[in-house]
């Protein structure tokens, strides 16, 4: 089955505490991307890959980190979190192909940050 | 400025009873795709139907059709024939043709409870 896992899919943690949230997809897509989501902003892109090795900023990097060592796998590293870090968040996959514009989310991850 | 603007928080609707939900975009690309994705209580983004710029029909997916009208830059979504089942958040989004990363712009949402 096509899809995009994320893990944990629930975290709560303390200011300061290094965590990583995974991300994989077994579609062998190019594309892969972080969001969150906060209540009436919708989602907002952090960062994303377009291949392995190649990570830019989006809207909204500022405290995240990401690395992009294999195709499949895309990880969020919050170095130091903070209560403003506290959201959902989802990861994404699209294949670069044409014709081919749908994106697959991530079940999510509800991070909170005390 | 917005790039996608959802004008309805939250609105009820009559069970088996259709209901419209609006998309308003800006963009000054000629390529662009237009998203709406369904986010149900328990979380997860859901995709229910894309419509690219240059597609002359509207897109439609079992019951749900986008009503795309490029002039105005409005891309409404329409559920016909609701059910309890589409309680949810819905979002809008565009992919821009010169967005970097690919990146999906969202609206914020519109909650919809089905009433039966």
């Amino acid at each position: 089955e096509a899809q995009v896992t994320q893990n944990p899919r629930y975290l709560i943690t303390v200011t300061g505490k290094k965590l990583t949230v995974t991300c994989s997809q077994n579609m062998n897509h190019e594309y892969m991307s972080w969001y969150r989501q906060d209540p009436g902003l919708g989602l907002r892109q952090i960062y994303y890959s377009m291949n392995v090795e190649v990570t830019d900023k989006g809207d909204v990097p500022e405290g995240y980190k990401v690395s992009r060592k294999e195709k499949r796998n895309f990880p969020l590293i919050l170095e130091s979190p903070s209560p403003n870090q506290t959201s959902l968040y989802f990861c994404a996959s699209r294949d670069s192909g044409r014709g081919t514009d749908t994106q697959y989310f991530g079940p999510g991850t509800r991070l909170t940050v005390l | 400025a917005q790039k996608i603007t959802q004008t309805q928080p939250g609105m009820f609707v009559q069970e088996k009873e259709a209901v419209t939900l609006d998309c308003t975009y800006d963009t000054s690309d000629q390529s662009y795709g237009l998203f709406w994705y369904k986010q149900p209580s328990s979380g997860e983004m859901i995709f229910l139907i894309y419509q690219g710029s240059y597609d002359e029909q509207n897109a439609t997916e079992g019951r749900y059709s986008l009503n795309f009208q490029k002039a105005r830059k409005s891309a409404n979504l329409v559920i016909s024939a609701s059910q309890l089942g589409d309680s949810a958040m819905y979002f809008c989004a565009m992919r821009e043709g010169r967005a970097a990363g690919n990146k999906l712009t969202f609206g914020g949402g519109t909650r919809v409870l089905v009433k039966p």
